[in-house]
């Protein structure tokens, strides 16, 4: 069946760091991709997403682009904030099927 | 924007009760989903339903219901709560099915089961 592994975390870094998130899934057809945040005490909101093979998602200086060679959509963001301390959840979609999360990565960072 | 809320942000209960938790969508989204949160474990799909009345049991349905009486509404119902069931319990939402679509969440409901 389809699955989503994430890099276990906690990842800690200081502000300005250079952050990646490693992200590989499992799927028998064609997926989109997506990464969620969870800043605390909220729920969870769309970051990015990527819905084809090479395509890139971007927002708020986070990227990652969808490898179907190596079957990755890795999180990264050059040059990290404080405020962006929160939970990230790589999750693939296909059609037909529930959205399948990975367990999270919490980041830390501190000024 | 969408919004998706949710009736409570905490909720205290004990062993036994009965326990609604509610969750409202202003999109008009076909589809609506209940899912818990528990640390090192993710997201866990609870119940789905992709139209009025109609509801599917995702990955761990024991314990729990679900109502969806109108299209905007989805309900989750713990008939008898256990102290296993404390958790958070996350509502979301989503136009369609396809591989395309987001999933929209709602804050989150913390429950504690005493």
């Amino acid at each position: 069946g389809n699955s989503v592994t994430q890099m276990e975390g906690p990842v800690t870094l200081s502000e300005e760091a250079f952050l990646t998130i490693n992200c590989t899934y499992t799927a028998t057809g064609y997926p989109s991709l997506f990464w969620y945040v969870q800043y605390p005490g909220e729920g969870l909101q769309l970051l990015l997403k990527a819905t084809k093979a090479d395509d890139k998602g971007s927002n708020k200086g986070f990227e990652a682009t969808y490898r179907k060679e190596t079957t990755s959509f890795h999180l990264e963001k050059g040059s990290v904030q404080v405020s962006d301390s929160a939970v990230y959840f790589c999750a693939l979609k296909e059609a037909g099927t529930a959205l399948i999360f990975g367990k999270g990565t919490t980041l830390s960072v501190s000024s | 924007d969408v919004k998706v809320t949710q009736s409570s942000r905490y909720l205290v209960k004990r062993t036994g009760e009965k326990v609604f938790l509610e969750c409202v969508q202003d999109m008009d989204h076909e589809n609506m989903f209940w899912y818990r949160q528990d640390p090192g474990l993710g997201l866990r799909l609870i119940y789905f339903s992709y139209d009025v009345k109609m509801k599917e049991k995702g990955d761990i349905p024991e314990g729990y219901s679900v109502s969806r009486e109108k299209k905007e509404r989805f309900s989750l119902i713990l008939e008898s709560a256990s102290t296993n069931q404390t958790s958070m319990y996350l509502c979301a939402s989503s136009l369609g099915d396809s591989g395309l679509e987001t999933q929209y969440f709602g804050p989150g409901t913390r429950l504690l089961v005493l």
